[in-house]
């Protein structure tokens, strides 16, 4: 079955600056990746998601890049704010095939002021 | 948020006692899942439905067992409540499974003593 490693587990940056959080999976058939964000005591959020038709996708602030042939995937996050402090969890499937996304263990995120 | 609501929010229980976890929505939304949350561990699936009296196993299914009797309805039974089934659960629901969003419900906070 499908396994996805995340790394770092714990990532702090200066508030502006950027954030690269990568994530690996092991399933080559895997063709659906999307992040999700956690607030202190939330529930998690959809914030970005990327097919395998595509090698990069944008949304504001945040960026998703996929390389299929290392089987990695990463999230951008630039010009940083406070607000961006959560846990940010990567996961990954194989449509139409799969129900069951498969998550990385999280990777916590500090923005420092 | 999606319409989605779990109950209890909190409980603690002791060990060997029956639980039960209620996921309700709204949406009407085919696919329903329960996953654990644990320091270290990410979120892990227990079980899912994709449609009523439709379940499956996800990876940490061992302990419990699930019922979508109605759409709207996903319960999640813990037959003898074990201390390592101390955790948050996350209920999620998918419109279509798979390649889809998942919206999470608010969780609920289980510690069995």
């Amino acid at each position: 079955g499908e396994n996805v490693e995340q790394h770092p587990s714990t990532l702090s940056v200066q508030e502006g600056d950027s954030a690269v959080i990568k994530c690996t999976y092991s399933d080559s058939a895997s063709n659906y990746f999307p992040w999700y964000k956690q607030e202190l005591g939330k529930r998690p959020q959809l914030i970005i998601d990327i097919r395998s038709n595509v090698g990069e996708k944008k949304d504001q602030r945040i960026a998703v890049t996929l390389n299929k042939t290392a089987k990695h995937f990463s999230l951008h996050i630039t010009e940083t704010q406070p607000e961006d402090s959560a846990v940010y969890f990567c996961a990954a499937l194989e449509m139409n095939r799969d129900d069951k996304i498969i998550f990385g263990k999280g990777t916590r995120l500090h923005i420092l002021p | 948020d999606a319409g989605i609501t779990q109950s209890p929010r909190h409980k603690v229980t002791e060990t060997g006692t029956p639980v039960t976890l209620r996921c309700h929505q709204t949406e009407n939304h085919r696919y329903m899942y329960w996953y654990r949350q644990d320091p270290g561990h990410g979120l892990r699936l227990i079980h899912y439905s994709y449609g009523v009296k439709d379940t499956d196993k996800g990876e940490v299914s061992d302990g419990y067992s699930v019922s979508r009797s109605k759409t709207e309805d996903f319960l999640l039974t813990l037959e003898s409540a074990t201390s390592s089934q101390t955790s948050v659960y996350f209920c999620a629901i998918s419109e279509l499974g798979g390649g889809e969003t998942q919206y999470f419900g608010p969780g609920t906070r289980l510690l069995v003593l």
